[in-house]
């Protein structure tokens, strides 16, 4: 069975400190996709990234990056220099070739950023 | 304008009336899918669409049903809706290749 655990439900910062959202996943797949996604308060759903299990790059897009390691099945997402327009909730999600095409999410963390 | 969307985006209604959420999307996506989100819980996925006349039930499908006869529209049908059904809906599309979704701006339904 496929699972997303985003461990931490809220996190606090003050502007410019950075902070990383975790997400770890379980799959049997080979071949499978995690996505990041925020959900700021007017409650609409922003793709962030898609990174396919065959491309453990991290990436970077400007204050945000993305840590993808198979080795411990985890999709860590970094904000660096926080802004209060960060304040959010993130979802990272998985969606695997088996079982046709459902997407997991996982619970998603809160993020508060403090002026 | 490329995008997904939903009506209404608020309903409130009581319970067992029949109600209805219209979902389409301009991108000629094949796959289709609703989802709906509860605190604490994240996005649980209730039915999906991989074509049209394909669908195949989530994690969560019980209470509802769904049909494709179009591949733009994927209605959302609440039979006999009742109190647990109360949350936040997202309809979603894509293509099947590559597995992004794109959503709508949402649903939020009350019944009371």
């Amino acid at each position: 069975a496929q699972k997303v655990t985003q461990a931490q439900t809220e996190i606090s910062v003050v502007e410019k400190e950075d902070v990383t959202l975790d997400c770890v996943y379980e799959t049997r797949d080979t071949t499978y996709y995690l996505f990041w996604y925020k959900q700021p308060p007017s409650g609409e759903l922003v793709f962030l990234i898609r990174r396919n299990s065959f491309d453990e790059q991290n990436e970077i897009s400007g204050r945000y990056s993305w840590n993808f390691q198979k080795s411990t099945s985890s999709f860590n997402f970094t904000i660096t220099a926080s802004q209060v327009v960060d304040s959010a909730v993130y979802f990272c999600a998985l969606s695997a070739d088996t079982g046709g095409f459902k997407t997991i999410f996982g619970a998603g963390t809160r993020l508060f950023v403090k002026a | 304008e490329a995008q997904v969307t939903q009506n209404p985006r608020y309903l409130i209604t009581v319970t067992g009336k029949k109600l209805t959420v219209t979902c389409s999307q301009n991108m000629n996506h094949e796959y289709m899918s609703w989802y709906r989100q509860d605190p604490g819980l994240g996005l649980r996925q209730i039915y999906y669409s991989m074509n049209v006349e394909v669908t195949d039930k989530g994690d969560v499908p019980e209470g509802y049903k769904v049909s494709r006869k179009e591949k733009r529209n994927f209605p959302l049908i609440l039979e006999s809706p009742s109190p647990n059904q109360t949350s936040l809906y997202f309809c979603a599309s894509g293509r099947t290749g590559d597995h992004e979704q794109f959503f709508g701006p949402g649903t939020r339904l009350t019944v009371l």
